[in-house]
């Protein structure tokens, strides 16, 4: 059965922490794997999107990882602030017959305090 | 504005009345999804449309459920028959065609409140 965890499920950090958000997925056959941002009552923003042959990828404070052996990706947000305060959700996309899939974790909530 | 556009923002309804949502995606997208979110949760898929073909629907998607899409440009969902675990808040999406699974950008969503 396709799946997307994450952990931890909500985190509070001091402003100008650094933290990582994992994602383990089982889903195949793998696309791509994205991270989006969600602030409350608003729709997710996308931070990054990495294929099977990308391991990292970079936007601004943020930083994205996949181990596409180990079917793990983790989020690094360095120096925080306290508009980082806000739900991070994995989403991973497969194929099947010729069409795309997406699954949406759970989200990680994160709040930032000053 | 250029982005995937919702209305209302917000919906409060008794059980049992009739509910219609709009989305109106980027404009030269084809594909327009529908999404259910609940508190806590991530979203669930509840449809796609490619163009104004609905190409795949969810189980989530019950008979009280239906999306259109009539000349490919907005899309409407409506809910008959409200009840309270309607309460979600509904979010739409859009992307371009092709063979690679192009961004989805969201809209900001409608939250609907069934009392």
């Amino acid at each position: 059965k396709n799946q997307v965890e994450q952990s931890p499920q909500s985190l509070i950090i001091l402003e100008g922490k650094n933290c990582t958000l994992q994602c383990n997925y089982t889903v195949s056959p793998f696309s791509n794997l994205r991270w989006y941002k969600q602030d409350t009552g608003r729709g997710p923003v996308s931070l990054t999107i990495m294929t099977f042959s990308e391991n990292t990828k970079s936007n601004g404070r943020y930083t994205a990882t996949l181990d596409a052996d180990t079917k793990q990706s983790s989020l690094h947000i360095t120096a925080s602030q306290l508009s980082d305060s806000a739900s991070y959700i994995c989403v991973v996309s497969w194929t099947t017959s010729g069409t795309y899939k997406y699954i949406f974790g759970t989200g990680t909530r994160l709040k930032v305090l000053a | 504005d250029t982005g995937v556009s919702q209305d209302p923002r917000h919906k409060i309804t008794k059980r049992g009345q009739n509910v219609t949502f709009r989305c109106d995606p980027i404009s030269e997208h084809n594909r327009l999804y529908w999404y259910r979110q609940t508190l806590g949760q991530g979203p669930e898929f509840l449809t796609y449309f490619q163009n104004e073909a609905q190409l795949e629907k969810s189980r989530l998607l019950s008979d009280r459920f239906s999306a259109e899409r009539p000349k490919g440009s907005f899309s409407t969902l409506e809910i008959q028959r409200t009840e309270q675990g309607d309460s979600a808040m509904y979010l739409c999406a859009s992307s371009s065609g092709g063979q690679q699974p192009y961004e989805q950008y969201f809209g900001p969503g409608t939250r609907l409140t069934v009392t």
